[in-house]
């Protein structure tokens, strides 16, 4: 079965702490992985999306990580803000069908304390 | 910046009211698709488009309907709304080809039943 595993379930951090988020897969032939950020009562908002070839993705203080032979991701936040208090959500795609099926993580709830 | 609107994005209604929630995109994407999410949960797909004229179902049973009639619209409608509705429902779209496609999410419609 298809899935995919968030950890922790829920983090608190002090502002300007850095943080590492995880994301075990089992979702076979992978495609790609995706990680969203989605503030409380919002849509997620995609952060990055790594192919099976590429092992590390930036985008500002957010670093993914992918070792698609243990089937692990890891999400690093530096030096964090206030604002980085969301869900963060990792998102599998496979590439048996059409459709590039998407399974879905339960989120890494994360707060940012002053 | 995503241009894919939903509207209502609250709404309270009676047991056994029909409801239509609406998105609408701007971008010109081929695919739509609706999830359900509740609380600390995550993502379920309800029903997925590849364009005009085509929809399908998920892999989360649903009681809803959906149409796409026209590219940019892709309205999810209950006729018949029960308490076990309550959710809150995202739409996103995303462009047809490549495995890198950035998928964006509307801002969701939460629906409280009563």
């Amino acid at each position: 079965k298809n899935q995919v595993e968030q950890s922790p379930q829920s983090l608190i951090i002090l502002e300007g702490k850095n943080c590492t988020l995880q994301c075990n897969y089992t979702v076979s032939p992978f495609s790609n992985l995706r990680w969203y950020k989605q503030d409380t009562g919002r849509g997620p908002v995609s952060l990055t999306i790594m192919t099976f070839s590429e092992n590390t993705k930036s985008n500002g203080r957010y670093t993914a990580t992918l070792d698609a032979d243990t089937k692990q991701s890891s999400l690093h936040i530096t030096a964090s803000q206030l604002s980085d208090s969301a869900s963060y959500i990792c998102v599998v795609s496979d590439r048996g069908s059409t459709l590039g099926r998407l399974y879905f993580g339960r989120g890494t709830q994360l707060t940012v304390w002053p | 910046e995503a241009d894919i609107y939903q509207t209502p994005r609250y709404l309270v209604i009676g047991t056994g009211k029909k409801i239509t929630l609406e998105c609408s995109q701007t971008m010109g994407h081929d695919k739509m698709y609706w999830y359900q999410q509740d609380p600390g949960m995550e993502l379920h797909l309800i029903h997925y488009s590849y364009g005009v004229n085509s929809t399908e179902k998920g892999d989360l049973s649903s009681e809803s309907t959906v149409s796409r009639i026209r590219t940019e619209h892709f309205p999810l409608t209950l006729e018949s709304a029960r308490p076990s509705h309550t959710s809150q429902y995202l739409c996103a779209s995303s462009e047809s080809r490549g495995a890198r496609n950035t998928i964006y999410f509307g801002e969701g419609s939460w629906l409280t039943v009563v």
